[in-house]
Order: C-alpha cells, then sequence, then structure tokens
C-alpha cells in the first residue's frame, strides 16, 4: 500500500508570494494533519482535518490555511510568505480521527523562501 | 517552558549496547505519547507507541511510561550504526488530535 504522498517535494519562492502543498494521505484514512518542522526543531502542528472539517489548528497566523477534500486528500496554502517560513512541512494522516491514533507521515515538502 | 523536553544529545554508544532516550512532559492531559525516528533529510517514522503505564516492548525497541512522574523513555537493546538517527518524543492530549514534539535527541551507534 501507498504510503502518504506529497507535492512538491521541493520549493523555493521568494517573500511576499503565495504556495499550496498538497497532500494524500493512506488509503481509508480519513484524518490528515500537517505539521511544520524547522531545522533543529521536533514539528509543530498547524492543522487537523477530518472529513473535510478543521477539527484542530495550531498557533500559527492566518497566513496559513488548509482544506480537506472529498477524497479526503488535502492542501495547505501559506499566502505572503516570510523567510522564517523556511521548513519542512509535513502530512500526517492516521486512521482515526480521535486522539491516540498513529500518525504516519509523508517524506515532506521543503520549502525555501528567498 | 516546553511542553515536550528530551534529554540533551548528542548521545553516542558502542555497536550491540543498549540506548537509552529520555522524554518529560508537562501536560498532565498527555494521554497518548509517540517515538519516531527520523533519519538525517527525511520525514519522521514511527516507532511505537503508549498508552499506558508501564513497559510496551516491540523487538529491540522498549518503551516505557510512567504518568506519575510525566516521563517516556525508549531503550533500543543490541543498537545498531542503522539505528543512528534523531528520535523524537511526542505527546498528545486525550482531547485532540495534536502532538507535541520535544526537540529530539541525535543518536550515534558507533561500529
Amino acid at each position: 500500500d501507498a504510503g502518504v504522498t506529497q507535492s512538491p517535494t521541493h520549493l523555493i519562492k521568494t517573500r511576499g508570494q503565495h504556495v499550496t502543498l498538497r497532500c494524500s494521505p493512506i488509503s481509508g484514512h480519513k484524518s490528515v494533519s500537517w505539521y511544520q518542522q524547522v531545522l533543529g526543531q521536533g514539528p509543530q502542528f498547524i492543522f487537523q482535518y477530518y472529513e473535510k472539517e478543521e477539527r484542530g489548528r495550531g498557533n500559527f497566523p492566518d497566513r496559513f490555511s488548509a482544506r480537506q477534500f472529498p477524497n479526503y486528500s488535502s492542501e495547505l496554502n501559506v499566502n505572503a510568505l516570510l523567510l522564517g517560513d523556511s521548513a519542512l512541512y509535513l502530512c500526517a494522516s492516521s486512521l482515526y480521527e480521535s486522539a491516540g491514533s498513529p500518525l504516519h507521515f509523508g517524506n515532506g515538502t521543503r520549502l525555501t523562501v528567498t | 517552558q516546553k511542553e515536550v523536553e528530551q534529554n540533551s544529545g548528542p548521545l553516542s554508544v558502542p555497536e550491540g549496547a543498549i540506548a537509552s532516550l529520555n522524554c518529560t512532559y508537562s501536560d498532565r492531559g498527555s494521554q497518548s505519547f509517540f517515538w519516531y525516528r527520523q533519519y538525517s533529510g527525511k520525514s519522521p517514522e514511527l516507532i511505537m507507541f503508549i498508552y499506558s503505564n508501564g513497559d510496551k516492548e516491540d523487538g529491540r525497541f522498549t518503551a516505557q511510561l510512567n504518568k506519575a512522574s510525566q516521563y517516556v523513555s525508549l531503550l533500543i537493546r543490541d543498537s545498531q550504526p542503522s539505528d543512528s538517527a534523531t528520535y523524537l518524543c511526542a505527546g498528545e492530549p486525550g482531547s485532540a488530535r495534536q502532538l507535541t514534539f520535544g526537540s529530539g535527541t541525535q543518536l550515534t551507534v558507533l561500529p
């Protein structure tokens, strides 16, 4: 079975631009979460979606938004990019919505903002 | 104050030794705990999860949880050079589907 797939793998943008990152969960997984990982730190929670509804949001500005589609894939959008948005963006899926169900991460999208 | 703290690394152990990775957490609402392994430039890979106090074993890995002391650990027996990676500890409250990660401990297993 395919794991969590993310696209693109790498992206270079300039400050002020907009970016869209995409994620397809493991087949059968209905919950998708997004995390940001800055070099040298652990991932930080951005969003969780389940059945197309936002179930949780981390401490990120409104420039960050996301959505989930009927096929459970998801997009993360970041507007007005800042240099500090440079990071590895990880998508994770889980079988259940509830806490405790292990998260399985994709390979990530490495975003560089210049 | 960080909610999940991991013992400062880097940690080096000889091949065949036991590697001990430790983690403490401040949120008493945390119910589930996860250990992920992350190779350089790669994404985190789930190794183990534990919900109940005590030990949980899976092959060479043993996770230990002590909720009274707010302490989680991961033991790797018979360490191999391929175990060299950064190990991330994460906690999750019972009420929300979001993990809080520590900064990770870099482990090097010396041949």
